[in-house]
């Protein structure tokens, strides 16, 4: 099963800043927070990954608590073709073995005109 | 930006035949991967392949799956006596290392509709 919980669904205003939530409580101390995206039909697109800091890059910035037990994905201003389901993945950075991703039922995020 | 290629976007196949589903990974890329979704479900891990291997797979990668990369440059992923409940999009990915710090790198998979 997955070890992250998020919130079902989001709506945000085209231009807005969109905050998406995750909980991973039971993170390990090797374990990264990855999230991806998914919009509808196509194939999940990866966004951004980090371990304790805060990472930013071209797409998104990622807020880790300093417990690292939840983050937050930002989308400083959200456009229309951001609407899509986001999910938030925890994992190893190298596996010893299992490569795979678990992934949840992720947030819908939908950016409203 | 380099792209991992799908190809059929979408089969139609009757339950028993077999299917092959194709994929050209990004080419320095040496890790491989199929994941499959049921439509309005999650994401699921089929299997891994390495240095023309499989690393791992899940409980749903049966007898009835296999993965080959049968020259440099496709991944396949077969499976031999197709069911019903087969019926899902199929995404290849492929990444530069084994827990990459790159992300993996998906395909726009195949959609996959026994009948």
């Amino acid at each position: 099963d997955a070890k992250t919980t998020q919130p079902p669904s989001m709506d945000c205003a085209e231009g807005r800043a969109a905050n998406l939530p995750c909980n991973h409580s039971t993170i390990s101390g090797n374990e990264y927070v990855y999230w991806y995206r998914q919009i509808h039909s196509q194939g999940p697109q990866y966004i951004i990954h980090g371990l304790k800091n805060n990472e930013t890059n071209e797409m998104a910035s990622l807020i880790i608590t300093e417990d690292r037990k939840s983050s937050t994905l930002i989308l400083p201003h959200a456009t229309l073709r951001d609407t899509a389901v986001y999910y938030c993945i925890v994992r190893p950075h190298f596996m010893d073995s299992n490569y795979q991703l678990i992934w949840g039922a992720g947030t819908k995020l939908i950016i409203k005109p | 930006e380099p792209e991992v290629t799908q190809t059929p976007s979408h089969q139609v196949t009757q339950m028993g035949q077999e299917v092959i589903l194709r994929c050209v990974p990004i080419s320095n890329h040496l890790y491989f991967y199929w994941y499959r979704q049921i439509l309005g479900q999650k994401v699921e891990f089929l299997v891994s392949f390495y240095n023309n291997e499989i690393s791992e797979k899940s409980e749903i990668f049966d007898d009835q799956f296999s993965v080959e990369r049968p020259d440099g440059s496709n991944f396949t992923l077969k499976i031999r006596s197709t069911k019903l409940e087969d019926s899902a999009m199929y995404f290849c990915a492929s990444s530069t290392q084994l827990g990459t710090a790159y992300g993996y790198t998906f395909g726009s998979g195949t959609r996959l509709t026994v009948v």
